[in-house]
């Protein structure tokens, strides 16, 4: 059975432009979790979405986006890039509430 | 809003020996579950083990187990038999059992394992 899979692995982007994320959860799976991870703040909730509805969102700013297509595969969108969004970011998917899945991660650089 | 807390942001253990990484949280639930993820080199956030709070038992996988005091709210680590594979940054979290999946983790404790 697959992981979660998450594209690209790496990415660099300048201030003020846009960038997607990719995340395939596991077969079956269709909840998504989003996160951010970084040095100073650590590992903070983006937002979650289940079949195809976002179902709970963190304490981030509308910068910050994401949709679930049919077959569960999540995207999320940043838009403007700041430097301070600069950090690794996860997906994890889910069965039910008992258990998270974690994909290998994006890591976003903003310069 | 719960909260979880790793008091040791560092820990070392020589190899083949036991280490125990501490966890503690809070929360107004009675129901949950806790968890706890290992982030190696490779950034990819692994689960180690995990703990039903209906459940007094702790949980045990090999040469992971828990000692989860609901009333204190503490979950503890402990490693036996540490080995150098199980160096990595060591992550608790607390996830609530209703429709909210979020997982909400602690700052994490970076093990070392000492030769």
């Amino acid at each position: 059975k697959a992981g979660v899979t998450q594209t690209p692995r790496y990415l660099i982007k300048t201030r003020g432009q846009q960038v997607t994320l990719s995340c395939s959860p596991i077969s079956g799976h269709r909840s998504v979790s989003w996160y951010q991870q970084t040095p100073g703040q650590g590992l903070q909730f983006l937002f979650e979405y289940f079949s195809e509805t976002q179902r709970n969102k963190g304490n981030f700013p509308g910068r910050f986006s994401g949709r679930q297509f049919s077959n569960s595969r999540s995207e999320m969108n940043v838009s403007t890039l700041e430097l301070g969004d600069s950090a690794l970011y996860l997906c994890a998917s889910s069965l039910d509430a008992t258990e998270a899945f974690f994909g290998q991660g994006t890591r976003l650089t903003v310069v | 809003a719960q909260t979880v807390t790793q008091s040791q942001p560092e820990m070392s253990v020589q190899e083949a020996e036991t280490v125990t990484l501490s966890c503690t949280y809070d929360t107004s639930e009675s129901d949950y579950y806790l968890f706890w993820y290992k982030q190696p080199p490779s950034r990819q956030m692994i689960l180690v083990i995990r703990q039903e709070a209906y459940k007094q038992q702790n949980a045990t996988e090999n040469r992971f187990s828990v000692n989860f005091q609901k009333a204190a709210k503490s979950f503890s680590l402990k490693i036996s038999d540490s080995q150098l594979g199980d160096a990595a940054m060591y992550f608790c979290a607390y996830r609530s059992p209703g429709s909210a999946r979020q997982l909400t983790f602690g700052s994490g404790t970076q093990l070392t394992v000492l030769p």
